[in-house]
């Protein structure tokens, strides 16, 4: 079966770029999606389709996939992006999820 | 506004069966563009996919769970369901039911606010 694979934690000083990464077989040929979710609530998508926005998710959240790992990019991090990012594609009609990258934000 | 809901019994016995249920306010299930799914996140951890319903009838399932799991709709089309055969404690998770964008490799663009369920004697 497929597999997702994000580093367990990042750590980033507020105002600074943080990084996610997200690695699978050939990912840069799947569409991938993000998804934040803080303590207490359900997850909510932030990037689908590698590099798309929900309308209500702000600029300073981007993404890319190429080659075998797509990144999830959060520039200027407010205190406020400290939360739990999933990534998450669909192979063989199945919905895969990595498992999970804890930002932590100090 | 789309909304999901689910509801089930909180508390399962080992070896019984699991059974939730989605209601959609706001919409339906008849729609070419959505799958509907169940994930579940034990206490703690990650996401793990449970499985999908188009409206076609067409089922998709996580195969580690496939011979325990059925998802299913009721004629209303405005409800469906989770059936889980012989749980454990390992079964124990907050279990969300899910919209699934069908043109976006299946994003999850609606979440339920998630059901509390707890696998014990």
């Amino acid at each position: 079966s497929y597999e997702l694979t994000q580093p367990p934690s990042v750590s980033v000083s507020p105002g600074q770029t943080a990084s996610i990464t997200c690695s699978g077989n050939k990912l840069g040929n799947k569409y991938v999606s993000w998804y934040q979710q803080k303590p207490g609530q359900s997850p909510a998508l932030v990037i689908f389709q590698d590099n798309r926005r929900p309308s209500e998710i702000p600029e300073r959240f981007s993404g890319s996939n190429s080659g075998n790992t797509a990144t999830l990019t959060i520039s200027g991090t407010q205190a406020l992006d400290e939360a739990d990012y999933f990534c998450q594609t669909w192979d063989s009609r199945t919905v895969v999820f990595g498992g999970g990258t804890v930002v932590t934000v100090l | 506004q789309l909304r999901l809901q689910e509801s089930g019994p909180g508390l399962v016995r080992p070896s019984e069966t699991l059974s939730l249920t989605c209601t959609i306010s706001g919409g339906s299930i008849n729609s070419s563009s959505y799958y509907w799914g169940w994930i579940r996140q034990p206490p703690g951890k990650g996401l793990q996919w449970i499985g999908s319903l188009y409206y076609t009838g067409s089922t998709y399932y996580n195969s580690s769970l496939e011979s325990r799991v059925t998802i299913s709709a009721d004629t209303s089309k405005t409800h469906f369901s989770l059936k889980l055969t012989s749980v454990t404690a390992t079964d124990t998770a907050l279990y969300y039911c899910a919209r699934h964008v069908v043109e976006a490799a299946a994003a999850v663009d609606v979440w339920g606010q998630g059901t509390l369920i707890t696998v014990s004697s």
